[in-house]
């Protein structure tokens, strides 16, 4: 699975959108971008993924880029319950195989 | 709730004890996975489970660790001689065999503290 690379913290007010940003410049053409984060003390939970086009759901949209090489996960409203870390991981979908989870980002929304 | 659910949410223990963490995936998922995160790091993968075949090991999971799931339902992760680095949380993960996505659907994790 291809490597990825997020900053390690960001800071975001609430109610502004948070956008963080994930590079995968080795990433291959069957290979998915998925998100999750981690609240403190809990197990990961999926937010989206998506393969080159644009996804939206009710947490988030995916932004990747043409070239695929980097991707922004979207929160438009973010709250104090944002407060998370973020992890981008590439991996190929349907293929039954572990999620490689790097350092992620942690994000702080500030009141 | 019909998550994945797992027991106990934490356990303290000494050195050289053995433990069993249980852990049930969401109904009708097929592939349960089981992972480890050490403090201030990503959760690291330790094994696999399609059904209650055991399909991939990490090498992480050293000798002293082993895992079953006998009916393809609920799964069980046992650590015997317990040792300080064991303290962690061991996560469990869920997912259905067929869809696209193959999203992974985590519990709460049992926190393990060897003293």
């Amino acid at each position: 699975d291809a490597k990825t690379t997020q900053p390690t913290s960001m800071d975001c007010a609430e109610g502004r959108a948070a956008n963080l940003p994930c590079n995968h410049s080795t990433i291959s053409g069957n290979e998915y971008v998925y998100w999750y984060r981690q609240i403190h003390s809990q197990g990961p939970q999926y937010i989206i993924h998506g393969l080159k086009n644009n996804e939206t759901n009710e947490m988030a949209s995916l932004i990747i880029t043409e070239d695929r090489k980097s991707s922004t996960l979207i929160l438009p409203h973010a709250t104090l319950r944002d407060t998370a870390v973020y992890y981008c991981i590439v991996r190929v979908s349907g293929s039954a195989r572990q999620l490689t989870f790097g350092s992620g980002t942690q994000l702080t929304v500030l009141p | 709730d019909t998550g994945v659910s797992q027991n106990p949410r934490h356990k303290i223990t000494k050195r050289g004890q053995n433990v069993t963490f249980r852990c049930d995936p969401i109904s009708e998922h097929n592939r349960l996975y089981w992972y480890r995160q050490t403090l201030g790091q990503g959760p690291e993968f330790l094994t696999y489970f399609q059904n209650e075949a055991q399909l991939e090991k990490s090498r992480l999971l050293s000798d002293r660790f082993s895992a079953e799931r006998p009916k393809g339902s609920f799964s069980t992760l046992e650590i015997q001689r317990t040792e300080q680095g064991d303290s962690a949380m061991y996560l469990c993960a869920s997912s259905p065999e067929r869809t696209v996505s193959d999203t992974q659907y985590f519990g709460p994790g049992t926190r393990l503290t060897v003293l």
